[in-house]
């Protein structure tokens, strides 16, 4: 989806370097979601955020960090990147109005850590 | 502990041919219900999404998928698949109670031959 950005598409680091992944959206969504994508885990998340003073853990949140910097922007942070965490990151929107939570995705960063 | 499974990690259907890419959950209470398609080199994409009422649920690109509770499985379906349908698919469950989160499968990546 157009309207959800991410940036880089792809990084390649070395073990213990600090990494920023940033997110922006057009959407005017206040929920917004970072996800891990690896083969046959499907996506788990790791961070999310119901607007800008709201920050809360999710299932695999170790060893990232995450920032909300605006309504529109969503950054999260290796603190000190691992190999295990190569990986396709995704950032992804929901609407506050919408109950059933549908969720609009980025392209997605894919991360290699050697 | 609530759960999403996609039981065939592939489908192959021919061309023309009517598709089936299963899901079962275990989740308690009524959720809402998802299916999300991931294109290469592209993030998810929501297709449809199962509210309440009619079993069999409309979506995007031809595709539609059939509720049935007693078996806790929501199964997406296409009458006559498309080469342009191969793609990674997503269920997923979102509960309405029990905290926020939306659960997704580990996918099941379907290929159509020509």
């Amino acid at each position: 989806d157009a309207d959800v950005t991410q940036t880089p598409r792809n990084r390649i680091t070395k073990t213990g370097k600090r990494i920023m992944l940033e997110c922006s959206q057009t959407k005017g969504h206040d929920r917004m979601y970072w996800y891990r994508q690896d083969p046959g885990l499907g996506l788990r998340l790791i961070y999310y955020s119901f607007d800008v003073k709201d920050i809360n853990k999710g299932e695999i949140s170790d060893g990232y960090s995450v920032s909300r910097q605006a309504q529109a922007k969503f950054s999260l942070s290796l603190e000190s990147a691992i190999p295990n965490q190569t990986a396709l990151y995704f950032c992804a929107t929901s609407d506050l109005r919408d109950s059933t939570d549908t969720q609009y995705f980025g392209p997605g960063t894919r991360l290699t850590v050697l | 502990a609530q759960s999403v499974a996609q039981p065939e990690d592939q489908v192959n259907v021919a061309e023309g041919n009517p598709l089936t890419v299963k899901c079962t959950y275990s989740v308690s209470g009524n959720p809402y219900l998802f299916w999300y398609v991931q294109y290469p080199n592209r993030g998810l994409q929501f297709l449809l999404k199962y509210i309440t009422g009619d079993n069999l649920v409309k979506g995007s690109y031809g595709f539609e998928a059939e509720f049935n509770k007693s078996q806790t499985s929501f199964h997406l379906k296409k009458p006559s698949a498309l080469v342009s349908d191969s793609a990674l698919y997503f269920c997923a469950v979102r509960p309405h109670t029990g905290g926020f989160k939306t659960i997704f499968g580990a996918g099941t990546r379907l290929f159509v031959k020509a």
